[in-house]
C-alpha cells in the first residue's frame, strides 16, 4: 500500500526566504506527482504536476523535483512571501483509470513571516 | 468559468439523519472523485468515477453511496448519519488522460451532532 510522508507538518520562515518542503513516497512505482496547496476553508489548487518519466517542473517561483527511484520530491519555493502562507500537499497516483486516484501525504502547513 | 461547484458549503446533522453532498462540474471531466479530511491528515478517497455510469469504492467507503448519471454530476449520499462521518468533503475532477491535475471543489464542511 502505498503511503505519502511529509515532514515537518508546519514550518514558519522570514520573508524572503528560500525554502525546500520534502514529501516521500514508499512505492516507487507511480504514473505522477502532484503538488497542491490549500489556504484555509478552501479547496486544494494544484501547484505543478511531474510525470514518472520527469525530473522537474517549474512554475514561476516554483520548482518541484522527483526521484522517482528514490521515493522523493521536493518542492523549492524561492524568495517567499507572506502570501505562500498555506497548506501544501502531496500526491502520487498509479497510473490512469482506475489507477488515477490519488495517495494524499498529510501536507506541510507554511507560515511566511513579514 | 465555475470549475467544480459543491453544494451546500456548510451543513449539521443529527445522528441517524440522511442528505446528500452535490458535486457538479462544467468542464467536461470524465473522471470524478469524493474524498474527506479530517483534520491534521491528508485526503483520503470514498468514491471515485472514470465515467458516466461507472463508480468504485475508495479507501474509505462505508457508510457512503454514490451515482454518476451524467459526466457532470457525481451526488455522494450518507444513509445514517454517524458521529464518525464529520468531516470535511471534497469533490473533484479531471480529464482522461492523467496528465492534467485534479480540479477540487471548496468542499462541504458536515458535522453530525
Amino acid at each position: 500500500k502505498q503511503e505519502v510522508t511529509q515532514i515537518p507538518a508546519a514550518l514558519s520562515v522570514p520573508e524572503g526566504e528560500n525554502l525546500v518542503l520534502n514529501c516521500s513516497f514508499t512505492d516507487s512505482a507511480i504514473y505522477n506527482l502532484q503538488w497542491f496547496r490549500q489556504d484555509p476553508g478552501k479547496g486544494l489548487t494544484s501547484l505543478l504536476l511531474i510525470q514518472s518519466s520527469q525530473r522537474e517542473q517549474t512554475s514561476g517561483r516554483l520548482n518541484a523535483s522527483l526521484d522517482k527511484s528514490s521515493g522523493r520530491s521536493t518542492l523549492y519555493i524561492a524568495a517567499s512571501q507572506p502570501g505562500d502562507s498555506a497548506t501544501y500537499l502531496c500526491a502520487v497516483s498509479k497510473g490512469t483509470g482506475a489507477n488515477s486516484k490519488l495517495t494524499f501525504g498529510k501536507g506541510i502547513t507554511l507560515s511566511v513571516r513579514p | 468559468n465555475a470549475g467544480v461547484t459543491q453544494t451546500p458549503k456548510f451543513r449539521i446533522l443529527k445522528i441517524g439523519q440522511s442528505m446528500t453532498l452535490q458535486c457538479t462540474q462544467d468542464m467536461n471531466h470524465n473522471y470524478m472523485y469524493w474524498y474527506r479530511q479530517d483534520p491534521g491528515m491528508g485526503l483520503k478517497l470514498i468514491y471515485y468515477s472514470v465515467g458516466a455510469g461507472i463508480t468504485d469504492k475508495g479507501e474509505v467507503p462505508n457508510g457512503y453511496n454514490v451515482s454518476r448519471s451524467t459526466t457532470e454530476d457525481f451526488p455522494l449520499r450518507l444513509e445514517l448519519a454517524a458521529p464518525s462521518q464529520t468531516s470535511v468533503y471534497f469533490c473533484a475532477s479531471s480529464l482522461l488522460t492523467g496528465y492534467q491535475p485534479q480540479h477540487f471543489g471548496d468542499g462541504t464542511r458536515l458535522s453530525i451532532l
